[in-house]
């Protein structure tokens, strides 16, 4: 199995700002994925974060919109940026070990 | 593409019910299958796989059978609890690409009643 630690577990944002989520793995994983899931919504993939490389992006999702570091093995970032009523999600991250994908607890985001 | 359907809920039971919820699958090739589920206010969590035709995954006393014949993978569980009450995603992923990506169901709410 794979501990993974995600901060915040919540947020109440403003709109216009940014908000950065935090995901850290117990041990070094090759890949990391974020998700979103929208209110009452399944789980849509933003994108694909490879350390040492730039994120793949999914369709309708932009790098200006969700920019991704990953600066090691075990750490990602995913930040929300310039936030609308929209964005009002769970956002989470993800990791591939030993061919399963274990998620984090999840950011719940809210935006006014 | 890939894609996944699974019954609309909330499913709601008593205690000790027999509960199933749907799951069928499109895939090209030979896709790994998963139940996932999600307490309230959690993330999710792997409950049960099956990697290949006819494999049945179990766990905590749910299971579920791989069926390639009617592209299905139906989630079972003899005797509900209350503790059960969440919400259920059936997803599958291919390997297609040299990694693994999920495609998931809608979901499908859980709600046992004491």
């Amino acid at each position: 199995s794979a501990v993974i630690s995600q901060k915040p577990s919540r947020d109440i944002c403003q709109r216009g700002t940014s908000l950065t989520i935090q995901c850290q793995v117990d041990s070094q994983v090759t890949m990391m994925f974020w998700y979103r899931q929208q209110p009452g919504q399944s789980l849509t993939l933003i994108a694909t974060a490879n350390q040492g490389s730039e994120a793949t992006y999914e369709s309708g999702f932009v790098i200006d919109k969700f920019p991704i570091s990953r600066p090691n093995l075990t750490f990602s970032t995913l930040t929300v940026s310039n936030m609308s009523p929209e964005d009002s999600s769970i956002y989470l991250c993800s990791v591939l070990r030993d061919r399963d994908m274990f998620f984090g607890s999840g950011t719940q985001l809210s935006v006014l | 593409g890939n894609s996944v359907t699974q019954m609309e809920g909330p499913v709601t039971l008593s205690e000790e019910a027999f509960l199933t919820i749907n799951c069928t699958y499109t895939a090209t090739g030979y896709p790994s299958l998963f139940w996932y589920v999600q307490y309230p206010g959690e993330g999710l969590q792997l409950l049960l796989k099956a990697t290949k035709a006819d494999d049945k995954g179990s766990n905590k006393g749910f299971e579920a059978t791989y069926r390639k014949e009617t592209t299905s993978f139906h989630l079972e569980k003899g005797s509900v609890q209350v503790s059960d009450s969440a919400v259920y995603f059936c997803a599958l992923s291919d390997f297609t690409s040299g990694y693994s990506t999920l495609t998931f169901g809608k979901g499908t709410m859980l709600l046992v009643s004491p």
